[in-house]
């Protein structure tokens, strides 16, 4: 099961870029990056996922470089109520095993 | 669509107490998850199940008992509770797919065990 180290906290301002860094050393052939938010007191909510170069949707982008040792959740001018817990995910179908390992995530304040 | 429910929203136990938090979702996924969340640990697995009648352990399973006799329902048993099992439980949902672990999660239960 591959294990990802992200920072703890970040800060940031209105309208500012974030990215938070993930690191995965031992992700698997098969294993997907997903990053998730969660708001207190909420349920983690999906955000972005990829497997490999760049995904883009509505509200994040996802960078993985070629060696998929690490992957960057971009943000693109952030509001206030971005500040959230950010989880990065490594894992992937394989079989039946739908065993994840939720690091501690990254806590990013928004500041006006 | 109601998504991912769970009741209750907030429980007190007392020691050695036995209760039954109750999970459901109606979006006719097969894989449903029991998550525990306390400060400075992160989300750990508990017990999972890959469909109806199917189900496995995950990362921290004592103290907690799982059936899926439907798909729409995963209700997670705490046969004695006990103060270390204070926590938030948190309820997930999904459908299988190559490498998609896009989960839904329900609201929480804040359990409190004196």
């Amino acid at each position: 099961l591959a294990k990802t180290t992200q920072p703890i906290s970040m800060d940031s301002y209105e309208g500012q870029e974030v990215n938070i860094t993930c690191s995965h050393n031992n992700i698997a052939t098969n294993d997907y990056i997903t990053w998730y938010q969660q708001f207190p007191s909420q349920g983690p909510r999906f955000i972005i996922q990829g497997y490999k170069t760049k995904v883009t949707n509505e509200v994040a982008s996802l960078f993985i470089p070629a060696d998929r040792k690490s992957s960057t959740l971009s943000l693109p001018r952030v509001s206030l109520s971005d500040t959230a817990v950010y989880y990065c995910l490594v894992g992937g179908n394989a079989g039946n095993n739908r065993k994840l390992i939720w690091g501690l995530g990254t806590s990013l304040a928004v500041n006006p | 669509n109601a998504g991912v429910t769970q009741t209750p929203k907030f429980q007190v136990l007392k020691t050695g107490q036995s209760m039954t938090l109750q999970c459901a979702q109606d979006m006719n996924h097969e894989y449903m998850s029991w998550y525990r969340q306390d400060p400075g640990m992160g989300l750990r697995l508990i017990h999972y199940s890959v469909g109806a009648g199917i189900t496995d352990q995950g990362e921290v399973p004592n103290g907690y008992n799982v059936s899926r006799s439907t798909t729409e329902d995963f209700p997670l048993r705490l046969l004695s509770a006990a103060p270390s099992q204070t926590s938030v439980y948190f309820c997930a949902s999904s459908s299988p797919g190559e490498g998609r672990i896009e989960q839904f999660f329900g609201p929480g239960t804040r359990l409190t065990v004196l």
